[in-house]
């Protein structure tokens, strides 16, 4: 079936490192992907996202790359702190019904 | 979190009693959602309202039903709880972030449900 997931479930960073996370989709339908940060006890909150058009797109200390060749997506955080701590979920939308498909997380853990 | 709030935020009940989760949103969204998160499952969605009145059923909607009256109310029924829907609930909106961005889903803090 369709899916969205990412590659390891647990990544731990040095703080100051910059961390990669992963995640491979299955859908080539998908319009726009989607980086989601959920804090322990909230609601995952919006980091970034990139249309399936692009290759690259850039924000504030985070960079998401998206390699439709091999369907997969990554997000790029530099100079990780403390507060980056948290699970980060990659999505998938398509247009047509803007239903969010979700992978099952990863969970960051920053080292001091 | 964006003029979203769920209510209650954490509910401990029976099996067998009906439960109804609310969202309440304040800036005159058309779409909600309602998604659960479990461990190893990610967010998956149980059923999204498009306009007062106008639902459809998510990948997880069995054991749930929903209501939308009126526009800033999305309410999440479980008529019959069962121990497997003891969860973390959350609300979500569709919002547009930007003009070349895609309508991204702003989620409410959650409502955390056991069912003993």
């Amino acid at each position: 079936g369709e899916s969205v997931g990412l590659h390891l479930p647990t990544l731990s960073v040095q703080e100051g490192d910059n961390s990669i996370i992963n995640c491979a989709y299955s859908n080539s339908a998908s319009d726009y992907f989607i980086w989601y940060k959920q804090e322990s006890g909230k609601g995952p909150q919006f980091i970034i996202d990139i249309r399936s058009n692009m290759d690259k797109r850039q924000g504030q200390r985070v960079t998401v790359l998206l390699n439709k060749t091999v369907k997969h997506l990554s997000l790029q955080i530099a100079a990780t702190q403390p507060g980056d701590s948290a699970v980060y979920f990659c999505a998938e939308i398509r247009s047509n019904d803007y239903k969010l498909s979700f992978g099952a997380g990863t969970t960051v853990t920053v080292r001091a | 979190d964006a003029g979203i709030t769920q209510s209650p935020r954490h509910k401990v009940t029976e099996t067998g009693t009906p439960v109804t989760l609310r969202c309440h949103q304040t800036e005159n969204h058309r779409y909600m959602y309602w998604y659960r998160q479990d461990p190893g499952h990610g967010l998956r969605l149980i059923h999204y309202s498009y306009g007062v009145k106008d639902t459809d059923k998510g990948e997880v909607s069995d054991g749930y039903s929903v209501s939308r009256s009126k526009t800033e109310d999305f309410l999440l029924t479980l008529e019959s709880a069962t121990s497997s829907q003891t969860s973390v609930y959350f609300c979500a909106i569709r919002d547009q972030r930007d003009a070349s961005g895609a309508n991204v889903l702003t989620f409410g803090a959650g409502s955390r449900l056991t069912v003993l």
